[in-house]
């Protein structure tokens, strides 16, 4: 099916455990996204991929590594999970008109 | 500072009121986007604005861009419960190709 899929979509981890959430499209769009979502916080940037093997640091990037190895996949990992991950992830993929078309979420919990 | 000021942070009203919701910037934008999210998924693009001055009509819900292309409004009538949802606009200004978020609307209808 044509479309952006996130797995897990669910999660719940320890801290200081590493965790890697997947994103894949299936549009072959450029550009893809990273964002958690909280309460008060809204949408925020995580990091960004605009092609293949390259990617940059958004607006909260610390305890996060991504890579993006095929045009398709975006996975992104907290290294060491920490209390203050627990949140919602969205992934997203940026069309032709600049809109952008999100993944489900995976909702993280670390206890 | 968040670029795109989103208002009124909440609204509840009855069904069948008519509602109208406000996204502006100090920012020129070359288009908006607006979404709506539902809980537990993720934003759905309801409609991109590009020229200034534009209106756009889907269905109940007119969306208007500014002419100066530094806001938006999104006018909502007759409500329904089916209309019950996060509401955010989203833009990338300046020729970037990373979109800013509201922090968004939350609309609740009731019966």
């Amino acid at each position: 099916d044509a479309g952006i899929t996130q797995s897990p979509r669910y999660k719940i981890t320890e801290t200081g455990r590493q965790v890697t959430l997947m994103c894949h499209q299936t549009w072959s769009h450029s550009y893809m996204f990273w964002y958690r979502q909280d309460l008060g916080h809204g949408l925020r940037l995580i990091y960004y991929s605009a092609a293949a093997d390259i990617t940059d640091k958004g607006e909260v990037p610390d305890g996060y590594v991504v890579s993006r190895s095929k045009t398709e996949n975006f996975p992104l990992t907290l290294e060491s999970a920490t209390r203050s991950q627990t949140s919602v992830y969205f992934c997203a993929s940026r069309g032709g008109r600049n809109e952008q078309f999100f993944g489900p979420g995976t909702r993280l919990t670390v206890l | 500072t968040q670029l795109l000021e989103q208002s009124p942070q909440f609204l509840s009203i009855q069904e069948g009121e008519n509602l109208t919701v406000y996204c502006n910037s100090s920012s020129v934008f070359s288009s908006l986007q607006w979404y709506r999210q539902e809980p537990g998924e993720g934003p759905v693009l309801l409609v991109t604005v590009v020229t200034g001055g534009e209106v756009k009509k889907l269905k109940r819900l007119t969306f208007q861009f500014g002419d100066a292309r530094k806001d938006s409004s999104l006018h909502i009538t007759a409500a329904q419960t089916g209309d019950t949802g996060l509401y955010l606009c989203a833009g990338e200004a300046g020729g970037s190709y990373i979109p800013t978020f509201g922090r968004g609307t939350s609309l609740i209808v009731h019966p």
